[in-house]
């Protein structure tokens, strides 16, 4: 079955660490995003990339990092200049031509900073 | 730019009650509009989708109809379960402006008490 993986489901990690998200897709999706969400809060998007070896900035991308080699994979870096790093990250892929353009999720990273 | 407002929540109906959740959206473009679904600690899911104007998505017992003129996608369904329990997002993509990228409300939690 097509979709995307996101692993670990929980992390741990002290202050100061940088620490490394990963997500996988098989659907052959150009498009690939990350986002962060809070309790009780909606989504944030942190990056987002739309082609192998490109990616732009989303609304919160300070302290962040991606990078996206390969079609399949777009790893998120939370480094040590994130101020708050603890939250649900979640992952999600589309189609960039056609329409609609709906996004496929992963099951979500909860990352836990102390 | 492009917006989506939901209702605010959080909302907590008994079974089998009527479930309405509003949704307006602001967007330059020609949207798709979305509803999706996320369960506790889950990522999200696409519940139902309608890609122009007077099209009605629905999916497992839920309807929402694309309203262009009162630029609305309000979400409704007859008979909620303690099973729909979950937080609803409210979404829109707008190829032309936002390049495949999703606007995302704010989400509106649903309780169900048997």
């Amino acid at each position: 079955d097509g979709g995307i993986t996101q692993s670990p489901k929980y992390l741990f990690r002290k202050e100061g660490q940088n620490v490394t998200l990963s997500c996988e897709q098989n659907l052959n999706h150009d498009a690939m995003y990350w986002y962060r969400q809070d309790p009780g809060q909606g989504l944030r998007l942190i990056y987002y990339s739309q082609i192998v070896n490109d990616f732009q900035k989303g609304d919160i991308a300070e302290g962040y990092s991606v990078s996206r080699e390969k079609k399949e994979s777009f790893p998120l870096t939370v480094t040590s200049a994130q101020k708050n790093p603890t939250a649900f990250y979640l992952c999600a892929s589309s189609v960039t031509s056609g329409n609609p353009f709906e996004q496929y999720f992963g099951p979500g990273t909860r990352l836990t900073v102390t | 730019g492009n917006s989506v407002t939901q209702m605010e929540g959080p909302v907590t109906l008994s079974e089998e009650a009527f479930l309405t959740i509003n949704c307006t959206y602001t967007a330059t473009g020609y949207p798709s509009l979305f509803w999706y679904v996320q369960y506790p600690g889950e990522g999200l899911q696409l519940l139902l989708k309608a890609t122009k104007a007077d099209d009605k998505g629905s999916n497992k017992g839920f309807e929402a109809t694309y309203r262009k003129e009162t630029t609305s996608f309000h979400l409704e369904k007859g008979s909620v379960q303690v099973s729909d329990s979950a937080v609803y997002f409210c979404a829109l993509s707008d190829r032309e402006t936002n390049a495949g990228k999703s606007t995302f409300g704010d989400g509106t939690t649903l309780t169900v008490k048997p």
